[in-house]
C-alpha cells in the first residue's frame, strides 16, 4: 500500500541557519508533490507543489526538491526565523484518485532564536 | 478576499447526539474536501464533493457519516449518534475547477474541533 514518511517528527535549528525536511515515500508514482505548514490550532496552508517533470522549485526563502528516482522530496527553508516555526506536511495525490490528497505525519520544526 | 470558512469552530456535544460541521469554500471555488486529523495523527481524507454530487467518499465511515455540497449553501459534515472516537479536528479545503486534474493546490479553513462528553 502506499505511504508517506517524514523522517523527522521535530527538528530544532538555529536561526540563520538552513533547515532541511524530508518526504519519503513508496509504493507511489506521483505526478506531483505539495508540501503545506501548519500552525498550532490553525488549518494548513498551502505552501509549493513540484511537479514529477520538475527537479527543484524555490519561492523565496523556500527550496523543494523532487527526486522520483529515490522517491523522495526535500523541503529546504534558507536563513530560518523564529516564524517560520510550525509543523510541515508533505502530501502528494492518491494514485487511485487525482483529488484525494495523502498527507504524511508532518515535522515539527522549532527555529531558536 | 474571505479563505475557506468553516463553523463553529468548537462543538461539543454528548455521545449519541448528531454534530454537523460546515464549510463554505473560498469564493469560486466548486470543489470541496473534508479531512479528519486525529490527536497526534495526519490528516486523513474523508470525502471530495463538487455541487450537487459526491466524488469520492472512499475515505468516510460508511454509517453515521454523510455530506453534502447543495447547489446553494455551505457543505455540510453531518455525523450522526457520535461515540467518543468522532473527537478529533475535521479540516474543510476547497480548489477551483481546474483544466488540469490534481494540479491545483487545496485552501483549508481552521478547522472544527469536535469534542465527544
Amino acid at each position: 500500500s502506499q505511504k508517506i514518511e517524514q523522517n523527522s517528527e521535530a527538528l530544532n535549528i538555529q536561526e540563520g541557519k538552513t533547515a532541511t525536511l524530508t518526504c519519503n515515500y513508496t509504493n507511489y508514482s506521483p505526478a506531483y508533490l505539495q508540501w503545506y505548514r501548519q500552525d498550532p490550532g490553525r488549518g494548513p496552508v498551502f505552501l509549493l507543489l513540484i511537479r514529477e517533470n520538475e527537479k527543484e522549485k524555490r519561492k523565496e526563502r523556500l527550496k523543494v526538491t523532487f527526486d522520483t528516482t529515490l522517491k523522495q522530496s526535500l523541503f529546504h527553508i534558507t536563513a530560518s526565523q523564529p516564524a517560520d516555526s510550525a509543523t510541515y506536511l508533505c502530501a502528494l495525490p492518491f494514485s487511485g484518485s487525482a483529488r484525494q490528497l495523502t498527507f504524511g505525519s508532518g515535522t515539527q520544526l522549532t527555529v531558536l532564536p | 478576499n474571505a479563505g475557506v470558512m468553516q463553523n463553529p469552530r468548537h462543538l461539543v456535544r454528548r455521545r449519541g447526539q448528531e454534530a454537523r460541521l460546515r464549510c463554505s469554500p473560498m469564493k469560486g471555488h466548486s470543489h470541496v474536501y473534508w479531512y479528519r486529523q486525529l490527536p497526534e495523527e495526519g490528516l486523513k481524507f474523508m470525502v471530495y464533493l463538487q455541487k450537487e454530487n459526491i466524488i469520492d467518499e472512499s475515505g468516510m465511515p460508511k454509517e453515521r457519516f454523510s455530506a453534502e455540497f447543495p447547489k446553494e449553501g455551505p457543505s455540510i459534515l453531518r455525523i450522526q449518534q457520535v461515540v467518543r472516537g468522532d473527537s478529533a479536528a475535521y479540516f474543510c479545503a476547497s480548489s477551483p475547477e481546474e483544466f488540469g486534474v490534481g494540479v491545483q493546490p487545496q485552501h483549508f479553513g481552521d478547522g472544527t474541533r469536535l469534542s465527544i462528553l
